[in-house]
């Protein structure tokens, strides 16, 4: 499946470097969202966006900085990461915000590794 | 807020012997309820979803779910499972009526099956 797209699909950077991960999402969807998935730990909701507005943001702290140009577009610009940030950072969509039974669809994921 | 429990973390079976994973949640109010399932290499997709109406749903690849109010559980069952059913298995819950639309995932269940 190709519906939600993400870049790079792997990353190591050291703590000091500056880097962006990329999701587009082809579904037409208005909803966008960022996960990390750490090792033995749920999933957990970093991020939420609807038409390009963040409506959520979940305790995240100010190393990680979204941006979502468009409905289709989420980026997460990561900056002085530490090692415990290791972890795959997966990208979400849903049709909207409107209805909680919406399906959201998942990308590939980045496998993000700090150094 | 919500929190959900798996309580198997990894699971091997034979191929044809029936699965039941069980899914706990918490949470006062009401819940939609989904499992979702990562094969090896491939991203999370959505298996089935509950959200109202008969408590037993039917998704994808003959796996169902039962939705049971009041032990606030959703456990996953398929009669006889196969190879191609080796993956992880994750429980997620959103709340109806918060307005909140992410979901709060469980820690997952390994699923191994052996040939």
């Amino acid at each position: 499946e190709t519906g939600v797209t993400q870049t790079p699909r792997h990353l190591v950077m050291g703590m000091t470097n500056k880097k962006s991960l990329k999701c587009e999402q082809h579904l037409g969807h208005n909803a966008m969202y960022w996960y990390k998935q750490s090792a033995k730990k749920p999933l957990e909701l970093m991020f939420v966006y609807s038409l390009e507005e963040r409506v959520e943001n979940n305790s995240v702290p100010s190393r990680f900085s979204p941006e979502c140009p468009n409905s289709s577009h989420l980026f997460l610009h990561l900056h002085t990461l530490q090692p415990e940030d290791s972890a795959l950072y997966l990208c979400a969509s849903s049709p909207s915000l409107a209805t909680s039974t919406d399906t959201q669809y998942f990308g590939p994921g980045t496998r993000l590794t700090v150094l | 807020a919500q929190s959900v429990s798996q309580h198997n973390h990894h699971v091997i079976l034979s191929e044809a012997a029936s699965l039941e994973l069980g899914c706990n949640y918490s949470y006062g109010g009401t819940v939609n309820l989904f499992w979702y399932v990562q094969y090896p290499g491939q991203h999370l997709q959505l298996l089935l979803k509950y959200f109202s109406g008969d408590p037993l749903v039917k998704g994808i690849k003959g796996f169902e779910a039962e939705f049971i109010k009041s032990k606030f559980s959703f456990n996953l069952r398929k009669p006889s499972v196969q190879w191609s059913d080796t993956a992880e298995y994750f429980c997620a819950v959103n709340a109806k009526n918060t307005g909140r639309r992410a979901l709060t995932f469980g820690s997952g269940t390994r699923l191994q099956v052996q040939p």
